[in-house]
């Protein structure tokens, strides 16, 4: 089964700086790639699909790249309400789903 | 309006059985892959079985094979997962998600605790 190694696992910043999360399959992978925020007591929110295509409704501020094992989740300008954890998933129907461990996004 | 409710979820003995159910409402049920997803108390996400939409696809976490059985009644847009031989290590928030394509749809979860 295809691991996906996420880092950092903690991050600290001010509002307003420019933060990336990495994650890196352990095989090379399509771009079945999604990355979530998740809160506190709530479900996860899907930010991107398909390593780069940004979801109806999530700020611009969030972007996705990435082929083949290493994929990044940029967030530009953060926000307060951007402090949230954040997971990488590879998603595929003719496979089992992977998340990466998460990223805790912390206030400096 | 799309909405997944799991039900099912409680306090079980370590050893013991549950169902969980996930009712779904708002999308075309039968064309979604559905997945189990869970996280335990402080952890993170962590995917355990999922079903195509057939029925004929089904994939399970090894931490679960042979313990728990993923299954569908796309008659009743419902999605089942019967756990038995809990382990503490099982309590979580387990969570239904739908999903087609670039299309993800999750419930709010249901809890289980397994505990003496």
């Amino acid at each position: 089964d295809i691991q996906m190694t996420q880092s950092p696992s903690t991050l600290s910043a001010f509002v307003g700086d420019t933060v990336t999360i990495t994650c890196r399959a352990s095989q090379s992978i399509s771009g079945w790639l999604a990355w979530y925020q998740q809160k506190p007591g709530k479900a996860p929110k899907l930010l991107m699909y398909k390593s780069s295509s940004l979801e109806s409704g999530v700020p611009s501020r969030f972007s996705g790249s990435g082929s083949g094992p290493e994929f990044t989740l940029t967030i530009s300008s953060l926000q307060p309400d951007d402090f949230a954890t954040y997971y990488c998933l590879h998603y595929d129907v003719r496979s089992p789903w992977t998340f990466g461990q998460g990223t805790k996004v912390e206030l400096k | 309006e799309v909405q997944l409710v799991e039900s099912g979820g409680g306090l079980v003995k370590p050893g013991g059985s549950l169902w969980l159910s996930c009712e779904v409402a708002g999308f075309s049920f039968s064309k979604y892959t559905m997945n189990w997803v869970r996280q335990a108390p402080g952890r993170g996400l962590e995917w355990v079985s999922s079903i195509s939409g057939s029925g004929r696809y089904i994939y399970y976490a090894d931490l679960v094979k042979g313990r728990f059985t993923v299954s569908r009644d796309n008659a009743k847009n419902t999605l089942y997962l019967r756990m038995s031989s809990l382990r503490v290590e099982d309590t979580a928030v387990y969570y239904c998600v739908g999903n087609w394509n670039d299309l993800f749809y999750w419930g709010q979860g249901t809890l289980v605790a397994v505990s003496s």
